[in-house]
């Protein structure tokens, strides 16, 4: 059974570009997540969605980030123009319906180095 | 507000001997939910163990369970005979009746010796 899939692994690009991040969710979870991890800050929610349906972005960061899931097996998070300050690891997780008793499933991470 | 708490940044432990890793939660919630994962240092965020808020027992997974305080608001994570790769990041995390959306503590950092 696969688990929560992620691409790429890294990213490396320079300030200015554009960054997309990918999310392949666990099949049958309606709930997934974005989540930002650096040393300073720790685990960062960005963005929640609920059956594809954005319920929770108020960790976005600012107009550069956005994120999409356009059907129940897929998810963007795009940053535009990707800045030095915004390098870290973005996971992405995914859990099943249910209320607070389901654990989250996360990906590998995308690590991502803004030069 | 911060709605969990991990005070210990980094603890260390002999091989074979039991740890606890502290996590305190604040909700006003009765119906929650707890859950502690690892993180090696490979990166990857590993789900533990999960501890309902109604559950009268304390949850156990193989050599990990959780010393579920209700009343003093605690959650604390007991690995018994450490082993060298339950070195990693440990993370306490809560999902309350509220809103759904996972809290996560700062974590605490384990490194078992040999």
């Amino acid at each position: 059974d696969a688990g929560v899939i992620q691409s790429p692994r890294h990213e490396v690009t320079e300030m200015g570009q554009e960054v997309t991040l990918r999310c392949k969710p666990i099949s049958g979870h309606n709930s997934l997540f974005w989540y930002r991890q650096t040393m300073m800050r720790g685990l960062e929610l960005l963005i929640y969605f609920n059956n594809n349906v954005p319920i929770d972005d108020s960790g976005m960061p600012e107009d550069r980030f956005s994120a999409k899931m356009p059907n129940a097996s897929f998810s963007t998070l795009k940053i535009q123009p990707s800045e030095p300050r915004d390098s870290a690891v973005y996971f992405c997780a995914s859990s099943s319906p249910a209320g607070n008793n389901s654990p989250l499933h996360f990906g590998n991470g995308t690590r991502l180095t803004v030069t | 507000a911060q709605k969990i708490t991990q005070t210990q940044p980094g603890m260390f432990v002999q091989e074979k001997e039991a740890v606890t890793l502290d996590c305190t939660y604040d909700t006003s919630d009765q119906s929650y939910g707890l859950f502690w994962y690892k993180q090696p240092s490979s990166g990857e965020m590993i789900f533990l163990i999960y501890q309902g808020s109604y559950d009268e027992q304390n949850a156990t997974e193989g050599r990990y369970s959780l010393n579920f305080q209700k009343a003093r608001k605690s959650a604390n994570l007991v690995i018994s005979a450490s082993q060298l790769g339950d070195s990693a990041m440990y993370f306490c995390a809560m999902r309350d009746g509220g809103s759904y959306i996972p809290t996560f503590g700062r974590g605490t950092s384990l490194i078992v010796h040999p």
